[in-house]
């Protein structure tokens, strides 16, 4: 159980365009769900809380014009990156804890999303 | 920004030794959890230990907390090749998990 999707798992686009990522959580409900992103051999970076059906929660320095969040059902979040720069380039991984699991409980993660800009 | 600090760094053993690896924080936490991370991939949760909590074991991992030092630990007893991957320590402040930089483990046959 407790598993969490990601779609796509690596997608390379060309300067300007926008990528969407979406983030399933596939056997259990998620209020939340969070994005991170990770550099690499680097840590996990918290961009945002994700809530659903309400608008998401950023992180200090992280533009939220340019990380367009939606969390639209109890088993789904996008990212939408816009007009994408090679400075975008990253591993973005999502997580999603279970609603009926309380706040403080594990977190479960999904595989994650390479994102190439060229 | 980073809430752990992790050391070591690096960490180079063969199969049937023991790891251990070090977390600190800086702030009140109302869980600390160990996580693990293959090359490339996504994380996967090893084990959760409370505030309240001081040790915790599960199979070959054991996990120590001490609150006054604000200070974790790590233990894998026994390691194999498959043990390869980086691990994170991340504090739980209120509901957000803030990563440390990770320790790279390297298991060797």
């Amino acid at each position: 159980g407790a598993v969490v999707s990601q779609h796509p798992s690596r997608v390379i686009c060309k300067s300007g365009t926008s990528v969407k990522i979406e983030c399933r959580s596939l056997d259990f409900q998620a209020t939340t769900m969070f994005w991170y992103r990770q550099f690499p051999k680097k840590s996990l970076m918290l961009m945002a809380t994700s809530n659903e059906g309400s608008k998401a929660t950023y992180e200090q320095g992280v533009e939220k014009d340019k990380f367009l969040i939606n969390h639209a059902s109890l088993t789904l979040s996008t990212l939408t990156v816009t007009s994408a720069h090679p400075e975008d380039s990253s591993f973005y991984i999502c997580s999603a804890r279970d609603a009926l699991a309380g706040v403080y409980n594990e977190q479960f993660f999904g595989p994650g999303t390479r994102l190439t800009v060229l | 920004s980073q809430q752990g600090e992790e050391d070591p760094q690096a960490l180079s053993i063969q199969e049937g030794e023991n790891a251990t690896m070090n977390c600190s924080y800086k702030t009140s936490i109302n869980n600390l959890q160990w996580y693990r991370q293959n090359s490339g991939r996504g994380l996967v949760h090893l084990i959760l230990i409370r505030s309240n909590e001081r040790e915790k074991h599960s199979g070959r991992l054991r996990v120590t907390l001490d609150t006054s030092k604000k200070s974790s630990s790590l233990l894998i007893t026994a390691s194999r090749a498959a043990d390869t991957a980086s691990y994170f320590c991340a504090t739980d402040s209120w509901g957000k998990l803030q990563f440390g930089a990770g320790t790279q483990v390297v298991v060797t046959p």
